[in-house]
């Protein structure tokens, strides 16, 4: 069974400063994988996606995440953060069958900015 | 430009109630399916559905039931409402991505 792995828990990062946030996955074959971010009192919103190729993905808000096959590892990316970025994210590593997409979700890093 | 409707946003059940959560999309997806969050466990699924018509069990089936009423409804109901299912449950649409929508808060007493 796929499974997922965020390490931290919560990270302090000040407004303007790079970011990086963990992800270690376990999946038998290729895996998909993905980054949400929940913000306070919202549902989930997909920041970016692999499936295959490019082993960097670029998605919304100037997030990026690099899939390592040796590390086991998709960690998420930011060059500067900005105060808006404060919210929980999720890793997450998918099966997809004909349609349908049942995802396995980490249990989450809070992101708080400082000014 | 809706996308995925849950209702109610927050409820309180003693042990032993029942009730039914709503979700309806409106992006003519075929899958659809419900998640529960708990702190420090992230999301897990419950139940799913592929199509109208069907539905499959997800990691933490038990305690509930789903119906896929039609292509834009998919309903969650707790027979009889335990402390454990204490949570925040979402609805989720589609396929890469999902579309979430907003959570229900539940709280069992």
């Amino acid at each position: 069974a796929q499974s997922v792995t965020q390490p931290d828990i919560h990270i302090t990062v000040s407004e303007g400063a790079s970011l990086e946030l963990r992800c270690n996955y376990s999946y038998g074959a290729t895996p998909y994988l993905f980054w949400y971010v929940q913000s306070p009192g919202q549902g989930l919103q997909l920041l970016l996606k692999y499936f295959s190729g490019d082993t960097l993905v670029q998605g919304i808000k100037g997030f990026e995440a690099e899939f390592k096959r040796s590390q086991s590892s998709f960690n998420l990316r930011k060059p500067s953060v900005h105060w808006s970025d404060a919210a929980e994210y999720f890793c997450a590593v998918g099966v997809s069958n004909f349609g349908n997409e049942k995802l396995t979700f980490g249990t989450g890093t809070r992101l708080t900015i400082i000014p | 430009n809706a996308g995925v409707t849950q209702t109610p946003k927050f409820q309180v059940l003693k042990t032993g109630q029942s009730m039914t959560l709503q979700c309806a999309q409106d992006m003519n997806h075929n899958s659809m399916y419900w998640y529960r969050q708990d702190p420090g466990m992230g999301l897990r699924l419950i139940y799913y559905s592929a199509s109208e018509g069907t539905t499959d069990k997800g990691e933490v089936p038990n305690g509930y039931n789903v119906s896929r009423l039609n292509k834009r409804e998919f309903s969650l109901r707790l027979e009889s409402a335990a402390p454990s299912q204490t949570s925040v449950y979402f609805c989720a649409s589609g396929y890469s991505p999902l579309h979430f929508g907003n959570g229900t808060r539940l709280t069992v007493t």
